[in-house]
């Protein structure tokens, strides 16, 4: 069956540290790929999406995620995190050519805190 | 500005009653979705339309209805048989239902607490 996990619940980091959110999906093929933000109380941003070619992607507010096939990964990068970049980050897969919001499947999101 | 809302944003309700959750986009979309969000689980997709008059069950359908007489509309009832409606409701359009960049553009959402 399709799945989409995110392994880590919650993940604390200092400001201007380094960042890597994890993402590994079970597909048949080559899925699409999200990342979204949430804060709190809000809704859903869309940071990034990766549908084919280069298997590095950049995205808004710095983040950049990278695709690995043999890993069946796509995990989320940040050089340098801002106080601001503490949310929950949702990661998601739907298959490839989509056409029915119905395939696309939601990790369960990991919560990011951001140390002074 | 171009965006979805819903609203409220907080909605309480005595157990039993029907109620109903509005989004309204501007962004000329023809595809909307309501999901359901409850803690520490990704978003599970309620239904969707693609056009007008038009929509579709997600897969925990059980217990809501929905209507899509308007392009711009899509509201969100939820009944009394739904067994635990307590939770952040999200709406989302996308603008077109088939191709490669999809992309799905999500409201604010509504917080329902059932008492």
């Amino acid at each position: 069956a399709q799945s989409v996990t995110q392994p880590d619940i919650h993940i604390t980091v200092s400001e201007g540290a380094s960042l890597e959110l994890r993402c590994n999906y079970s597909y048949g093929a080559t899925p699409y790929l999200f990342w979204y933000v949430q804060s709190p109380g809000q809704g859903l941003q869309l940071l990034l999406k990766y549908f084919s070619g280069d298997t590095l992607v950049q995205g808004i507010k710095g983040f950049e995620a990278e695709f690995k096939r043999s890993q069946s990964s796509f995990n989320l990068r940040k050089p340098s995190v801002h106080w601001s970049d503490a949310a929950e980050y949702f990661c998601a897969v739907a298959p490839p050519g989509y056409s029915s919001a119905s395939k696309i499947i939601f990790g369960s999101g990991t919560r990011l805190s951001i140390r002074p | 500005d171009g965006g979805i809302t819903q609203s409220p944003k907080y909605l309480f309700r005595k157990e039993g009653q029907n109620v109903t959750l509005s989004c309204e986009q501007n962004l000329n979309h023809d595809a909307m979705y309501w999901y359901r969000q409850d803690p520490g689980q990704g978003l599970r997709l309620i239904y969707y339309s693609q056009i007008v008059n038009d929509f579709q069950k997600g897969d925990i359908a059980e217990g809501y209805s929905v209507s899509r007489e308007k392009k711009e509309s899509f509201p969100l009832t939820v009944t009394s048989a739904q067994k635990n409606p307590t939770a952040f409701y999200l709406c989302a359009s996308s603008p077109r239902l088939a191709g490669d960049t999809d992309t799905q553009y999500f409201g604010p959402g509504t917080r329902l607490t059932v008492l």
